[in-house]
């Protein structure tokens, strides 16, 4: 069974500085991963998808195999950037289904 | 916005009663999910479905149940058998059920018990 692990609750740095949100994960496969994040009364959005390579409003993410990690990233954090990020894995689909599973979330409070 | 619509965005239950929650989406997505939102747990998948006609339960299925007779609707029901409904839930949608599929959420229903 697969498994994502976000180990903080919550994250407080002040405006300017450096962000990293952890993710690891548990899957015997080759995973999909992703990062969903819930800014303050609207709906959860995709940010940003491993597969994609790419840098979404100055985030990024690398997928470690290795150390069965994708890691969020930001070098200069803004108070925009308040949210709730959920880290997301998604099993290639085996027999036809898939179960699609969540971390619990780690709440970034950037100060001003 | 739009895509994904879910309503009512409040819900109030008696004990004893069964609600429904109502999710609609016009992205013609093929797959559905439900989720349980609850402080400090994250997502928890209640109900999934690929395609018209058919769904599967997700990690916490028990007392609720779902439909899917149209592709662009999978309403949730809350019965009386869930002990503890009170959460917010999501509804989402995907094109596929690859992978690499991202989802599309709708903007949630809480519901309280009274």
């Amino acid at each position: 069974a697969q498994r994502v692990t976000q180990p903080e609750k919550l994250l407080s740095v002040f405006k300017g500085a450096p962000v990293e949100l952890k993710c690891n994960y548990s899957y015997s496969g080759s995973p999909e991963l992703f990062w969903y994040v819930q800014y303050s009364r609207q709906r959860l959005q995709l940010l940003l998808r491993h597969i994609s390579r790419e840098s979404i409003k100055g985030f990024t993410a690398d997928l470690n195999k290795g150390e069965t990690s994708f890691h969020l990233k930001k070098p200069f954090a803004q108070e925009e950037d308040s949210a709730m990020y959920y880290c997301a894995l998604n099993p290639h689909a085996s027999g036809g289904s898939y179960i699609p599973t969540f971390g619990r979330g780690t709440s970034l409070i950037v100060h001003p | 916005d739009g895509g994904i619509t879910q309503s009512p965005k409040y819900l109030f239950r008696k004990e004893g009663q069964n609600v429904t929650l109502s999710c609609e989406q016009n992205l013609n997505h093929d797959a559905m999910y439900w989720y349980r939102q609850d402080p400090g747990q994250g997502l928890r998948l209640i109900y999934y479905s690929q395609i018209v006609n058919d769904f599967q339960k997700g990690d916490i299925a028990e007392g609720y149940s779902v439909s899917r007779e149209k592709k662009e609707s999978f309403p949730l029901t809350v019965t009386s058998a869930q002990k503890n409904p009170t959460a917010f839930y999501l509804c989402a949608s995907s094109l596929g059920t690859g992978g690499r599929e991202t989802q599309y959420f709708g903007p949630g229903t809480r519901l309280l018990v009274l």
